[in-house]
């Protein structure tokens, strides 16, 4: 089945740029859908079919994804960006996560 | 707006059954594919299964094949997740999610949009 890995968690100062990873064998041949949560609440889209933001989601966010590595890149962090993001895919009729990467705006 | 509110979660032994309610507002319910993704607590997101909008076509993860059951009452706006035989480790927060096409196939490349608040679900002895 179809593996996604994602870095447990990384750590951005306010104002930079993260950049968060999920990859899977030659994933850049199918659409990757990210999502975002924070303590206690649902998950919300902020990226689908690769790099499309859905509306209300900031400009900041914006997404890639090519060869074996999906690209979730957040320009201009602030702490409100602190959650955990997740990427997902579909493989044999089944949707799949990856594992979670939580962020942290130092 | 788009609501979704899950409801039927609680504490129950394993072995026990237990139905989970998601009732949908905002949108013509009966023209979307459904899906449920639980939680454990403290990690991260599993899907569970996708029901079709008219609930012909039905897709679990492996790990609920055979024990869960999803369904949906149109003319109630209403989503379920029928769970049975439930082990220590179905233990987690239940989310309804929609799908975004109207009358989409079913599986297809799509992501969840929007998700409900979710209900906990303990299994216990």
């Amino acid at each position: 089945s179809f593996e996604l890995t994602q870095p447990l968690s990384l750590s951005v100062a306010l104002g930079q740029t993260a950049t968060i990873t999920c990859g899977g064998n030659n994933i850049g041949d199918i659409n990757v859908h990210w999502y975002q949560q924070k303590p206690g609440q649902a998950p919300i889209l902020v990226i689908y079919r690769d790099t499309n933001r859905p509306s209300g989601i900031p400009e900041r966010f914006s997404g890639s994804n090519s060869g074996n590595t999906a690209t979730l890149t957040i320009s201009r962090a602030q702490a409100g960006d602190e959650a955990d993001y997740y990427c997902q895919v579909w493989d044999s009729s089944t949707a799949k996560f990856g594992g979670g990467t939580t962020l942290t705006v130092l | 707006q788009v609501q979704l509110v899950e409801s039927g979660g609680g504490v129950v032994q394993p072995g026990r059954s237990l139905r989970l309610s998601c009732v949908a507002s905002g949108f013509t319910f009966s023209s979307y594919a459904m899906h449920w993704v639980r939680q454990a607590p403290g990690k991260g997101l599993e899907w569970v299964a996708v029901i079709s909008y008219d609930g012909r076509k039905k897709y679990y993860a492996d790990s609920v094949k055979g024990q869960f059951t999803i369904s949906r009452d149109n003319s109630k706006n209403t989503l379920y997740l029928q769970m049975n035989s439930l082990r220590l480790e179905d233990t987690a927060v239940y989310y309804c999610a929609k799908d975004p096409y109207r009358r989409g196939v079913v599986p297809a490349n799509n992501w969840l949009d929007p998700w409900g608040q979710g209900t906990l679900v303990t299994v216990s002895a």
